[in-house]
């Protein structure tokens, strides 16, 4: 079966650094996700990205952080300088529309950052 | 925006118990509620979702129901195994991309 497939699974950085969190979303789907899940708390809308552009933002999604689909497979999130409130879980995750707009989500994994 | 609130956030059960959680939403354009079920250390998924055109749905021990009037809906778990002890997220979208999710319920079944 077809997974979202995420990297890496848990990344340490120090404040102030750039990370890059990597998604290979299913392929034939077309709407890929960005969501975040601190600790204990609930799973949080980033970005949704369709036909090679940012489709919805959550405030959340600030200045800091930027998406892209560079080859046609990956999808990444990149956060530019990290705070210390940016660690959380990381998913992906993906999905094709159909039936008037109805889409499950398919997550990955997640990827855990831990910004020091 | 839309709030989905959801309870209770922690339930323990006796085995072959039912489960009931439920959510609650406030914008009534939100037209989609999937329910994703999250075991430890692994990635939520998709175990039923209810449209807003029906008011229950069934899939073997799990239902969903609607209350669109209400803005509520509810997950319930019949004849609880162990193998269902994991946090749910009930969820809330318009049909597009961006779907809310409640706070999760980590669901004990006890043997």
């Amino acid at each position: 079966e077809p997974e979202v497939t995420q990297t890496p699974s848990h990344q340490v950085t120090q404040m102030g650094q750039e990370v890059i969190l990597r998604c290979v979303p299913i392929s034939n789907h077309l709407y890929f996700y960005w969501y975040r899940q601190i600790l204990g708390q609930k799973v949080e809308f980033l970005v949704s990205f369709y036909n090679n552009e940012i489709s919805e933002k959550s405030e959340i999604f600030d200045d800091q952080f930027s998406v892209e689909r560079p080859d046609g497979s990956n999808f990444t999130l990149k956060i530019r300088s990290t705070k210390l409130e940016d660690s959380a879980m990381y998913f992906c995750a993906s999905s094709v529309f159909r039936d008037r707009g109805f889409g499950e989500l398919f997550f990955g994994e997640g990827s855990r950052l831990t910004v020091l | 925006g839309e709030n989905v609130e959801q309870h209770p956030s922690t339930l323990s059960v006796q085995e072959g118990d039912s489960a009931v959680i439920k959510c609650t939403y406030s914008d009534s354009a939100s037209n989609y509620f999937p329910w994703y079920k999250q075991e430890l250390g692994k990635r939520p998924q998709l175990i039923i979702d209810i449209r807003s055109n029906v008011g229950e749905k069934k899939d073997q021990r799990i239902a969903v129901t609607l209350n669109k009037t209400a803005k509520h809906f509810s997950l319930h778990i019949t004849e609880t195994q162990p193998e269902d002890s994991a946090v749910y997220f009930c969820a809330a979208s318009r049909g597009g991309n961006q779907f809310y999710f409640g706070t999760g319920t980590s669901l004990t079944v006890i043997p």
